[in-house]
């Protein structure tokens, strides 16, 4: 098992400039989560979703949109990319029923 | 008030010290409290749950005091490895059991 990946790895962007973060688990889980984590901030709940067919704005959620393609697959969609938008990218996973919450290795993006 | 207050350090340590975190949360229905642990530049994994009547894992003792809202983590005979970024979660309840993470406590073990 891959647990959960993440694509790309690293990216920048030019203000303006649109980009989706692909976040994907083979663990058969029902919940998944984009957080972002900045300096001094601690990981914060861009957006959730608690089963495959729905999503849920979580505590900073402008800028962003997501789609949970498929149980497996949920990508974050930045649409015109803004400086403030420079960040480590989390994306994790939640098996039903556990609270354990297992991250993918992140993107580091950077927004000039 | 952040939600989930931790002191970010750093603590500097000498290999075999004994060193606590502490953890303070606002919501006082607060249902479920983690420690994570994250690498420098790597993601943040499960270290332990924590509950209620105090649990230990090895050289590692989580404590919590619903009363007070604090959390705190205790590791002791610390390892080089031990360094590492801790984080003090906890779940605040609501539909999809959303995690609040502290920002981090940043321990290094030296040698």
């Amino acid at each position: 098992n891959a647990g959960v990946t993440q694509t790309p790895k690293f990216q920048v962007l030019k203000t303006g400039q649109s980009m989706t973060l692909q976040c994907a688990q083979d663990m058969n889980h029902n919940s998944m989560y984009w957080y972002r984590q900045d300096p001094g901030m601690g990981l914060r709940l861009i957006y959730y979703s608690a089963s495959e067919g729905t999503t849920d704005k979580g505590e900073v959620p402008n800028g962003y949109n997501v789609s949970r393609l498929n149980k497996r697959e949920f990508s974050l969609r930045l649409e015109s990319a803004a400086p403030s938008q420079t960040s480590v990218y989390f994306c994790a996973s939640q098996k039903q029923g556990s609270e354990t919450q297992y991250f993918g290795p992140g993107t580091r993006l950077l927004v000039l | 008030r952040k939600e989930v207050e931790q002191d970010p350090g750093p603590f500097n340590v000498p290999e075999g010290a004994t060193v606590a975190f502490n953890c303070t949360y606002s919501n006082s229905a607060s249902q479920s409290f983690f420690w994570y642990r994250q690498d420098c530049r790597k993601e943040p994994k499960l270290l332990m749950s924590v509950y209620s009547s105090g649990n230990e894992d090895g050289r590692f003792t989580a404590q919590l005091n619903r009363a007070s809202q604090y959390i705190s983590l205790l590791i002791r005979d610390s390892k080089l490895s031990d360094s590492a970024t801790y984080l003090c979660v906890v779940n605040m309840g609501g539909s999809a059991r959303q995690l609040t993470f502290g920002s981090g406590t940043q321990l290094t073990v030296l040698p």
